[in-house]
């Protein structure tokens, strides 16, 4: 049974840090892309990075751009997310979710339970 | 930036057939996947490549794909199905992933 369980959650404070895991488990995790996908309360999904299966391809929406960094330990099955100089609006439930490389493009078919960040003074 | 565009809300009472359209420019050249969000829990894939459904999905759903409109249809809904909605695409190169803003389907 595919598993993926985040951890790291919790709040911060303006300004903060705060690095987030993915544990992966009843698959390959290194034959996968993953992902990270984020939800602000009573909101809708928004799409935050990807990192392609051997860690040598990254990718970040424009709004986390320079500020959040991805990455994979595939000896570890687990997948991170480090968020530097969090702002107020980084507040959100963080899922981790598989990805699968379609034709063109890509979609999601399993995800984590999801991590809440909350940025506040 | 590019985006998807979906309904609000849908409305429709038990046994009906729920309709869910989203709308974007480059739906002609990418799949669209829809997922299925209850209240505190994590979204569920329930379309894939347009209108193909992954194991353990109930037959009642079905995706179908017209030009720049891509629509998750619901037949027979149940109290069950009561959710939120959201499909994701991908911008015409295909390197962005989008989603749409979501669709809260109320069962009456």
């Amino acid at each position: 049974e595919v598993q993926l369980v985040e951890s790291g959650g919790g709040l911060v404070q303006p300004g903060g840090s705060l690095r987030l895991s993915c544990a992966a488990s009843g698959f390959t995790f290194s034959s996968y892309w993953m992902h990270w996908v984020r939800q602000a309360p009573g909101k809708g999904l928004v799409w935050v990075s990807r990192i392609n299966s051997d860690g040598s391809s990254t990718s970040y929406a424009d709004s986390v751009k320079g500020r959040f960094t991805i990455s994979r330990d595939n000896a570890k099955n687990t997948l991170y997310l480090q968020m530097n100089s969090l702002r107020a609006e980084d507040t959100a439930v963080y899922y981790c979710a598989r990805g699968v490389v379609a034709t063109i493009g890509f979609y999601f078919d399993y995800w984590g339970q999801g991590t809440l960040v909350t940025v506040s003074s | 930036s590019y985006e998807l565009t979906q309904p609000p809300s849908v409305s429709v009472s038990p046994g009906q057939t729920a309709r869910i359209t989203c709308s974007g420019d480059a739906l002609p050249k990418q799949y669209a996947y829809w997922y299925q969000q209850k209240p505190g829990q994590a979204p569920v894939l329930v379309i894939y490549k347009d209108s193909e459904r992954p194991s353990g999905i109930p037959e009642r759903f079905s995706g179908s794909s017209s030009g720049t409109t891509v629509t998750l249809t619901i037949s027979g809904v149940q109290a069950e199905d009561e959710a939120d909605y959201y499909c994701q695409s991908a911008d015409s190169s295909g390197t962005s992933v989008v989603f749409g803003g979501g669709t809260k389907l109320t069962v009456l």
